[in-house]
This record gives structure tokens, sequence and C-alpha cells, in this order.
């Protein structure tokens, strides 16, 4: 059963600090999203990757995220540094091209 | 833009109830993707259909079935006898084949709970 899978599924941290969030997408998929969910702006598209190559960050706040894919079974999302209004639901999903999004479990970040 | 609607933000029923879960939608796209996920209270989002723009059957599930109409921009859930089980938020998204069928635009996603 193939599944998307991110670490760590929870992170408490304080202002300022830096945040590391990995997914490993589903063998053979060759698309990575992730996306960020709040109450107030629900699921957003923060950026993808095809092939590993980014293809539109164009969600991101560019001054404190950072998103790269090392390798194929490996996707990082980075804030640094970061702030209260970035605690959300961190989702990774990952496809084939101009196919379904399979979402991984999320990453609950909390900044306090 | 593209655009889609929930505008039904919480639904609550008892159990083996019949419910509908709306979904009106926006693009200039002839070529699109319509989908739904299920985010249980566990906080996964689950994949549930697919459809795209050419094929306006109606699919049915089990207990779930989509109906698909291009003339009103409508892409609706209807769960049949619902169940305790079937209590999730449920989110209605779309992509643009002029994306690249990549980028998913969400609704803000309809809260069901089934009562026993």
């Amino acid at each position: 059963d193939a599944r998307v899978t991110q670490t760590p599924r929870h992170k408490v941290t304080e202002m300022g600090q830096e945040v590391t969030m990995r997914c490993q997408p589903i063998l053979g998929h060759n698309t990575v999203f992730w996306y960020r969910q709040t109450m107030m702006q629900g699921l957003e598209l923060l950026a993808y990757f095809r092939n590993r190559a980014p293809l539109d960050d164009s969600g991101m706040p560019k001054d404190r995220f950072s998103a790269e894919m090392p390798d194929a079974t490996l996707a990082t999302l980075k804030i640094q540094p970061s702030e209260p209004r970035d605690s959300a639901v961190y989702f990774c999903a990952s496809g084939l091209v101009q196919d379904t999004q399979y979402f991984g479990p999320g990453t609950r970040l909390t900044v306090l | 833009a593209q655009k889609v609607t929930q505008a039904q933000t919480e639904i609550s029923v008892v159990e083996k109830e019949d419910v509908t879960l709306d979904c009106v939608y926006e693009t200039r796209d002839t070529t699109y993707y319509l989908f739904w996920y299920k985010q249980p209270p566990s906080g996964e989002l689950v994949f549930l259909i697919r459809r795209n723009s050419f094929d306006e059957q109606n699919e049915i599930s089990g207990r779930y079935s989509w109906n698909f109409q291009k003339s009103t921009s409508s892409f609706n859930f209807t769960i049949t006898a619902s169940q305790v089980v079937d209590s999730a938020v449920y989110f209605c998204a779309l992509s643009e084949a002029s994306q690249g069928a990549q980028k998913l635009v969400f609704g803000q996603g309809t809260r069901l709970t089934i009562n026993p």
C-alpha cells in the first residue's frame, strides 16, 4: 500500500527557529507538491516539483520559505526564521503528470 | 481565474439519511479536472474521485455518487444511507489543463457530521 510519508507529524517551535519538514513521495511519482492548510485560508499550494525541478513556488513567502528535492525520494520544506503566522498543517502530495495527487498525513506546525 | 465554491460550510444529519454536498466551479479552460477529497478527524486527505471535463457520466461507488453537470458548472457529491464513519470535511477541487493540470484549487470544504 504505497503512501506519501511526512516527518515530523507534529512540531512545536519558538519564533525565529528554523523548521525543516520532510516528505517521501510515492515511489515512481514524478511530481511533488507542498500545500498549507489554515482555518483562514484553507488549502493553498505553496510549491511543486516535476522530476525534481521546481516548477512553481509562487505561493511561498520567498524570504523565509524554501523547498528542495535533493533526490527523487525526498522533498524538504524549510522555514527560516519561523513566525507564529506560519502555524498550520503542511501537506505534501505526489502524483504523476496531469494525474491525481495523493496526500501525506501532514505536519502540524505550531510556532510560539 | 479558477475558483471552487462549496457554499455549505457545515451539514449535520442523522445516520441513514442521504446527504448531498454541493460544489460549483469556475474556469475558462475547456479541459479541466475535478476532484473530491475527504479529510476525516485524523487529518489526512483521502482521494475519492477524479473527473475530467469531457466525461459527464455520473459515477457511483458503493454509497457514494457524483453528479457532474457542465451546464451549471457543478460537481455534487451524494452519500446514500450515511454512516457515522462518513463524518469528515469534504473538499472539492479543480485543476486546469492550461496550468499543466497540476495546480489544485480547493473549495473551503464542507464539514459533514453524521449523528447516530
